[in-house]
């Protein structure tokens, strides 16, 4: 079956530290790849896409994510964190010619200290 | 611009009764739209998703129903509420087409008592 897992389900990282969340999705064939963020009180947002092209990815705020093919991942990563960071993190894929449904993964909660 | 919303954004609802939970996008047309289910844990899970008017298609058997009465309109019902139906749903859009961005609006709480 088709699936997203996320490794970590809560993070606890000090300001300025760095971030990466794991993300591996059960698939074969080609999907397009998604990190979506939920601030405290707000929406769902769109953070960074893949569909082709350069693996690497950036995405808002600093963010990005690398896909690896060979490993089914598609993890995302910054530099340096800020207290605004605090959100909850979704990672999720859709099937090429799918409709656009997107399958998502339980999601990591983020929490960063000033 | 385009956007989205959906209400009410809170309920309490008895168990057995009905549930209407509407959706409405402004700003684009022939969307595909979608209604998904956020549980604790969990990740968020389709429920329904509809390519237009009158078409809709359901992820997981359940007892809730959705209908697509106008072009951008979208909406999540029951007729009769379980506890278990209790939740956060999420309706969502996106433009037709492989690979586009998917846009949720700010959801609705749901609690089955």
């Amino acid at each position: 079956a088709q699936s997203v897992s996320q490794h970590n389900h809560h993070v606890i990282l000090s300001e300025a530290a760095s971030l990466e969340l794991g993300c591996n999705y059960s698939y074969g064939g080609t999907v397009n790849l998604f990190w979506y963020v939920q601030y405290p009180g707000q929406h769902l947002q769109l953070l960074l896409k893949y569909f082709s092209g350069d693996p690497l990815v950036k995405g808002i705020k600093g963010f990005e994510a690398e896909f690896i093919k060979s490993k089914f991942s598609f993890n995302l990563r910054k530099p340096s964190v800020q207290w605004s960071d605090t959100a909850e993190y979704f990672c999720a894929f859709s099937l090429s010619g799918g409709y656009n449904k997107l399958i998502f993964g339980a999601g990591t909660r983020l929490a960063v200290h000033p | 611009s385009q956007t989205i919303h959906q209400w009410p954004a809170t309920l309490v609802q008895p168990v057995g009764s009905p549930l209407s939970l509407e959706c409405t996008v402004e700003g684009t047309s022939n969307p595909n739209l979608y209604w998904y289910r956020q549980a604790a844990g969990r990740g968020l899970q389709l429920l329904f998703y509809s390519v237009g008017i009158g078409q809709i298609s359901s992820e997981v058997p359940q007892n809730l129903s959705a209908s697509r009465p106008q072009d951008r309109q979208f909406i999540l019902s029951s007729k009769k509420l379980l506890l278990s139906d209790s939740g956060f749903y999420l309706c969502a859009w996106s433009g037709q087409g492989d690979g586009n961005t998917i846009y949720f609006g700010e959801g609705s709480w749901l609690t089955v008592v």
